[in-house]
């Protein structure tokens, strides 16, 4: 198994922008997550999804959208990038909730945007 | 609000001690806690969670203190080495919910060869 994978590593964007983070996990995990992490601010959840079809926010979801297509992808949208969403984002996975068990992280998209 | 804090942003130790690595919560609705490692570059890794029905769980070289009358979470780590250095993050279930998970900021864990 890849477990969790996010794409790209690496990202520069302008104000203004869009694109599309990627993630994907092969363990057929119902629960998926985006959290992004920033320099003294621990993770803090942008949104998460439950299962195929259902999203829903988390703590910090302004300026981003989701959606959950398929239990294996949950691509985290950016519309409009703003200097304020230079982060780390990462994606994250569990069989059921994220607040009942484990959940397994993919390595990170580092985001600028100047 | 609620939130989970950690008392040492910074834990400078010696190979082969013993490391621990403390957490309060406030919110005492919370009942599932998990410790994560960070290393340089890389995105969380699991490394040990304890229920709120438990005060104390084991793994290998780890273990977790939950003392729920003072809303403290510990982790020990025994016999650090070397490749222990990370960030290590605890978070709880915010309040209970079974889908969201509040962190911490972080401690970061030297070790000195």
């Amino acid at each position: 198994n890849a477990g969790v994978t996010q794409t790209p590593k690496f990202q520069v964007l302008k104000t203004g922008q869009s694109m599309t983070l990627q993630c994907a996990q092969d363990m057929n995990h119902e629960y998926m997550s985006w959290y992004r992490q920033d320099p003294g601010m621990g993770l803090r959840l942008i949104h998460y999804s439950v299962g195929a079809g259902i999203t829903d926010q988390g703590e910090v979801p302004n300026g981003y959208n989701v959606s959950r297509s398929t239990t294996e992808d949950f691509p985290l949208r950016l519309l409009s990038a703003a200097p304020s969403q230079t982060s780390v984002y990462f994606c994250a996975s569990s069989w059921q909730g994220g607040g009942t068990d484990t959940q397994y992280f993919g390595p990170g998209t580092r985001l600028t945007v100047l | 609000g609620e939130s989970v804090g950690l008392h040492l942003p910074t834990l400078s130790v010696q190979e082969g001690d013993n490391s621990i690595i403390n957490c309060a919560y406030s919110n005492s609705a919370s009942d599932y806690f998990i410790w994560y490692k960070q290393e340089s570059g890389k995105g969380p890794q699991f490394i040990i969670d304890i229920r709120s029905n438990m005060d104390k769980r084991q793994g290998q070289r780890v273990t977790v203190l939950l003392n729920k009358t003072v809303k403290h979470l510990s982790l020990q780590i025994a016999a650090t080495q070397p490749g222990d250095s990370a960030v290590y993050f605890c978070a709880e279930n915010s309040g209970g919910s079974n889908y969201k998970l509040t962190f911490g900021k972080g401690t970061l864990l030297t070790v000195n060869p």
